[in-house]
């Protein structure tokens, strides 16, 4: 139980390209998502965590108007990177979760390069 | 100073040694404490949550230390399979809400 289903698993574009990223949680219902991301050799950073039916709450640094989240069902969440640059390249990773005190269940990621 | 410092290694052990790893946070007010596992180009996975009386899970054993805010992770009778980088991850909260990763500590286990 509890499978998180993250899609597309590996994305190459070209500079300026938006991508979106799909983050299902197949046999729960997740009243929070949360997504992250991890540089090369870095630690997983939390980049915003977003509530069903609600606006997200972005970390400090991300920028809410580039990565744009939607949260529109219990059971899905998508993270689109707008106008993605080089910088942007990194492992995108959505967790999922029952309630407050549950544990996070994450997906397998997404692997997003821009040339 | 990272939130969450640990020795990004390698560890490389032979099968059947025992590894330790430590982790140190730099928060007082921490209240939930896990060690994840993470394989090469995947997704963490819960390995254990720490406990202040320490806890044990097969190979497995964690201590947590509050006082000198100190977590560390034991494997005993180490296996090929337990090659991978282990990530201490802590939160704020009594709950899984807000995760706080270390950068991880990655172990090679060889014949």
């Amino acid at each position: 139980g509890a499978v998180v289903s993250q899609h597309p698993s590996r994305v190459i574009c070209k500079s300026g390209t938006s991508v979106k990223i799909e983050c299902r949680s197949l046999d729960f219902q997740a009243t929070t998502m949360f997504w992250y991301r991890q540089f090369p050799k870095q630690s997983l950073m939390l980049m915003a965590t977003s509530n069903e039916g609600s606006k997200a709450t972005y970390e400090q640094g991300v920028e809410k108007d580039k990565f744009l989240i939607n949260h529109a069902s219990l059971t899905l969440s998508t993270l689109t990177v707008t106008s993605a640059h080089p910088e942007d390249s990194s492992f995108y990773i959505c967790s999922a979760q029952t309630g407050g005190r549950q544990p996070q269940h994450f997906g397998d990621g997404t692997r997003l390069s821009i040339l | 100073r990272k939130e969450v410092e640990q020795d990004p290694g390698p560890f490389n052990v032979p099968e059947g040694a025992t590894v330790a790893f430590n982790c140190t946070y730099s928060n007082s007010a921490s209240q939930s404490f896990f060690w994840y596992r993470q394989d090469c180009r995947k997704e963490p996975k819960l390995l254990m949550s720490v406990y202040s009386s320490g806890n044990e899970d097969g190979r497995f054993t964690a201590q947590l230390n509050r006082a000198s805010q100190y977590i560390s992770l034991l494997i005993r009778d180490s296996k090929l399979s337990d090659s991978a980088t282990y990530l201490c991850v802590v939160t704020f909260d009594t709950g899984f809400q807000k995760l706080v990763f270390g950068t991880g500590t990655r172990l090679l286990v060889s014949p």
